[in-house]
């Protein structure tokens, strides 16, 4: 069965800190996507993890993919209110199409 | 630009009542997709599509129909709406391959009572 497991669900975090998002997955992919959620809005694409090893950064956010763990993390540096949102994982596994994680709400605290 | 267009934004329907979502994506992309996000539970796959005339169920297709005649649009339906059917419902699309992930829509919620 395909899983994308996140943890942790829920995340409250001090500005300023530093925190990882973990994202395991049940079976072989190559391919990771991570995306952000506000309330009420619509899903935005942070990062598309294409191959082992793959790192990606944007700002404070830093993505990372190992395959062979099935493991991808979100990494947050010196974290900041505007950062607070819901981040998915989701794999994909050749099937055409994406399964998704529950999802990690962050919410970053002054 | 566009992107993938969901209408409408809100709909109330009652229990046993009909409705089409209708997505449309101005980005030439093959693959379509219906989603449905409810609380503590991520987004759950309905149904999609690899191209124009095709279609395929996913994880929760009960109660739910699509069709792609066109291959810009890509429509939901349900035809006796059920409580259990109140959701956030968003459509996706991408290119072959999934190499860039999914554009998405802004969705739609709607009410069931």
């Amino acid at each position: 069965e395909l899983k994308v497991e996140q943890n942790p669900l829920f995340l409250s975090m001090q500005e300023g800190k530093n925190y990882t998002i973990y994202c395991n997955y049940s079976t072989t992919s190559d391919r990771l996507y991570w995306y952000r959620q506000d309330p009420g809005k619509s899903l935005e694409s942070l990062f598309v993890l294409l191959s082992n090893g793959a790192v990606k950064q944007e700002g404070r956010l830093m993505a990372s993919l190992d395959t062979k763990a099935r493991l991808s993390t979100l990494h947050i540096t010196a974290a900041v209110h505007d950062l607070s949102a819901t981040y998915f994982c989701a794999g994909d596994f050749g099937n055409e199409k994406l399964t998704f994680g529950t999802g990690t709400r962050l919410t970053i605290i002054p | 630009n566009a992107g993938v267009t969901q209408t409408p934004k809100f709909r109330v329907l009652k229990t046993g009542q009909s409705m089409t979502l209708l997505c449309a994506q101005d980005m030439n992309h093959e693959y379509m997709y219906w989603y449905r996000q409810d609380p503590g539970m991520g987004l759950r796959l309905i149904h999609y599509s690899v191209g124009e005339g095709t279609t395929a169920k996913g994880e929760v297709p009960d109660g739910y129909n699509v069709s792609r005649l066109k291959k810009q649009n890509f429509l939901l339906g349900l035809e006796s709406a059920a409580p259990s059917q109140t959701s956030v419902y968003f459509c996706a699309s991408t290119v072959t391959g999934l190499l860039y992930g999914y554009t998405f829509g802004s969705g739609t919620r709607l009410t069931v009572v």
